[in-house]
Formats: C-alpha cells, sequence, structure tokens
C-alpha cells in the first residue's frame, strides 16, 4: 500500500539555523503531496502542497519541492525561530475506492531554542 | 478554530458509552474521523464521502460513525477499552478533486479511559 516515510523522529536547532526534514513516498500513480504542521494540543494545519512533478509548494518561508524521481518532498527552512517548535508531518493523498485517504508519515517533532 | 467545533474537549470514561460530537461551518461535503495515539500521527478511521461512509476495517466495531447531515459527524464509542485512550480529531474536507483534497481538523476530544 501507499507509505510515507520520515527519517528524522526528533530535530533540536538553535534560532537562525537551517532545517530539513526528510520525506519520501511510496505510492503508485501521482499521488498530492502535503506537509502538514501540529502544535500542541490542536490538531493538525495544512503547511502546503504540491501535485506535480518539480512543483514546490511553500508557507511562512518553509518550502518542499515534488520529486518523483527521487520520491521525495523534504522540507525546508533557511532560518527557523523558536515559534516554528512543532510536529511537522508529511502527507500523500490516496485514492482509495473513488475517495482520498491522508496518509501520513510518523512526523518530526521540531524543537527551537532561543 | 471555529470552523470545526468539537465538543466534548476532555473525556474521562470507565467503561461506559458515549458520542463524541462535531459539526463543521465550511460548506465542506466529506467528513473525517481520526484516532491519535500519543507519540503517533492521526490514522483515519472513518471517512463520510457525500454520506457514503468509508471504513478503516480494522477499527473495532464498538466504534460507530453517524452523520445526520452534511455539516455534523458524531462517533458513538460502545465500552470503552483502555486502548481507546487517544485524542480524537474530526476533519472536513470539500471533495471537488479528490488529488487536491486539503483537510481542516478540529481540536481534538482528547479521551481517557480508567
Amino acid at each position: 500500500g501507499d507509505s510515507v516515510t520520515q527519517t528524522e523522529g526528533q530535530v533540536a536547532l538553535s534560532e537562525e539555523d537551517f532545517l530539513t526534514i526528510h520525506c519520501n513516498y511510496s505510492a503508485s500513480g501521482y499521488p498530492t503531496l502535503f506537509w502538514y504542521v501540529q502544535y500542541p494540543g490542536e490538531g493538525p494545519q495544512l503547511l502546503f502542497r504540491a501535485s506535480r512533478d518539480k512543483e514546490k509548494g511553500s508557507s511562512r518561508g518553509f518550502e518542499a519541492t515534488y520529486d518523483k524521481g527521487t520520491t521525495s518532498f523534504h522540507l525546508r527552512k533557511a532560518s527557523v525561530q523558536e515559534s516554528d517548535s512543532a510536529v511537522y508531518y508529511c502527507a500523500l493523498s490516496s485514492n482509495q475506492g473513488g475517495s482520498a485517504k491522508l496518509i501520513f508519515g510518523e512526523g518530526t517533532k521540531l524543537t527551537v531554542s532561543s | 478554530n471555529t470552523k470545526i467545533t468539537q465538543s466534548p474537549r476532555y473525556l474521562i470514561l470507565g467503561r461506559a458509552n458515549k458520542s463524541l460530537e462535531c459539526e463543521q461551518h465550511l460548506g465542506h461535503n466529506a467528513m473525517y474521523w481520526y484516532k491519535q495515539s500519543a507519540e503517533k500521527p492521526p490514522e483515519l478511521m472513518f471517512l463520510y464521502n457525500l454520506k457514503q461512509l468509508i471504513r478503516n476495517e480494522t477499527v473495532p466495531s464498538r466504534f460507530i460513525p453517524e452523520c445526520p447531515d452534511s455539516s455534523k459527524l458524531l462517533l458513538h464509542i460502545s465500552a470503552v477499552d483502555p486502548e481507546d485512550s487517544a485524542v480524537y480529531f474530526c476533519a472536513s474536507s470539500q471533495c471537488d478533486s479528490i488529488s487536491n483534497e486539503r483537510l481542516f481538523f478540529g481540536h481534538g476530544t482528547k479521551l481517557s479511559v480508567l
């Protein structure tokens, strides 16, 4: 079945550090890829999405490029802030029985210290 | 987030029956229940797409969803089990294009089973 793999379970950075969270996917066809962010006590919220090869999604300084060749959608940010501390989920939309199902990776907990 | 409201926010139960409620004010045509256990990503339990139910077959039969209208979603739980302790998120989306589906999540109901 379709799946998403995030290799970093936890990332600890200082403010203004560069961030990379790796995401690789396995899916048939051409899934839409997403990055969601979840703050404590809240539901996940969409950062951005991409649905075509080489398409770049971006929001709030975060960005990721859909790469069908390497089946990747890595999240990057040039300079993180303490307020970016949260759990980040890579996800894909999988068509099942005529309806889309969102499949999440295991998540990466980002902690940014000042 | 007042666009998707869930009640109650917190629930502590013994082996009892209870219903979780969700209402979305976004005019979406698809609604979902997700279960998120501690330190885990959200996992889809049920999906109502244009009132058609799609279920995750691994969900125990003591969980019964109900969709009284397109804006409301209920989750009835009979004889809760300690393994049911988790946060239950309601989500909604507009299924115009399956591959571009974006989910909006509520704040969740945190269920603790004694």
